[in-house]
């Protein structure tokens, strides 16, 4: 599969507890992204990477999140400290650079639905 | 910043019809305007995008027309099939500029046998 891919795919934890997401684009990709998904509702961009460099991050992102990707491939995004209201799910996905007239296209992965108790 | 808005929020239609689902935008600087398809449980899928240079783009049953003047854009699938129902989320974003994509809420489209 050469699609974006997540893991875990479920997280159950308890409210207090540290969590920690994977992301691994689609390869040849240079952009990756973070959104957050409720029930019923579009993503909310969360943050986005190109390469190794962290370019924007979403006031949704509070201090308790961290999002690294350390050598420009695969991404990992950390809770800290679970909140209830941190329960949905964890998207990610990928793009390559936008070029005069396409590129930019994102792709998503199956997410991570994180529960918290 | 960016503000999309989706209509309608549930739709059914016989299995054969024409579908419609219309999104609005605020920024005039967006300029890239992909529509996924999401069923349950699943991740959202990329079925077809459109960019500011161009008015209409066809991809065989499934067509995206924009107006940049009022900022709204739709969504067209004709000869729908009960494969077609799921929910689909219009978005807007800039391209070479801040990227991340907005999302509309959300239709619903239910496709009656």
């Amino acid at each position: 599969d050469t699609g974006v891919s997540q893991n875990p795919r479920h997280k159950i934890t308890k409210r207090g507890q540290n969590v920690t997401f994977r992301c691994d684009p689609i390869s040849e990709h240079n952009r990756l992204y973070w959104y957050r998904q409720t029930l019923g509702q579009g993503p909310e961009f969360l943050t986005y990477f190109q390469n190794e460099a962290q370019l924007e991050k979403s006031r949704l992102l509070s201090d308790r999140f961290s999002a690294e990707r350390p050598k420009g491939s695969f991404s990992t995004l950390e809770i800290q400290r679970t909140e209830q209201g941190d329960s949905a799910m964890y998207l990610c996905a990928s793009s390559p650079l936008p070029r005069a007239g396409g590129g930019g296209e994102q792709f998503f992965g199956p997410g991570t639905r994180l529960t918290v108790l | 910043g960016e503000n999309v808005e989706q209509h309608p929020s549930t739709l059914s239609v016989q299995e054969g019809d024409s579908a419609v689902i219309k999104c609005t935008y605020s920024d005039s600087a967006s300029n890239y305007f992909p529509w996924y398809k999401q069923e349950l449980g699943k991740r959202p899928q990329l079925i077809i995008d459109i960019r500011s240079n161009v008015g209409e783009k066809k991809d065989q049953r499934i067509a995206v027309t924009l107006n940049k003047t009022a900022k709204h854009f739709s969504l067209h699938i004709t000869e729908t099939q009960p494969e077609d129902s799921a929910v689909y989320f219009c978005a807007a974003t800039i391209n070479f500029g801040n990227e991340k994509l907005t999302f509309g809420t959300g239709t619903r489209l239910t496709i009656i046998p």
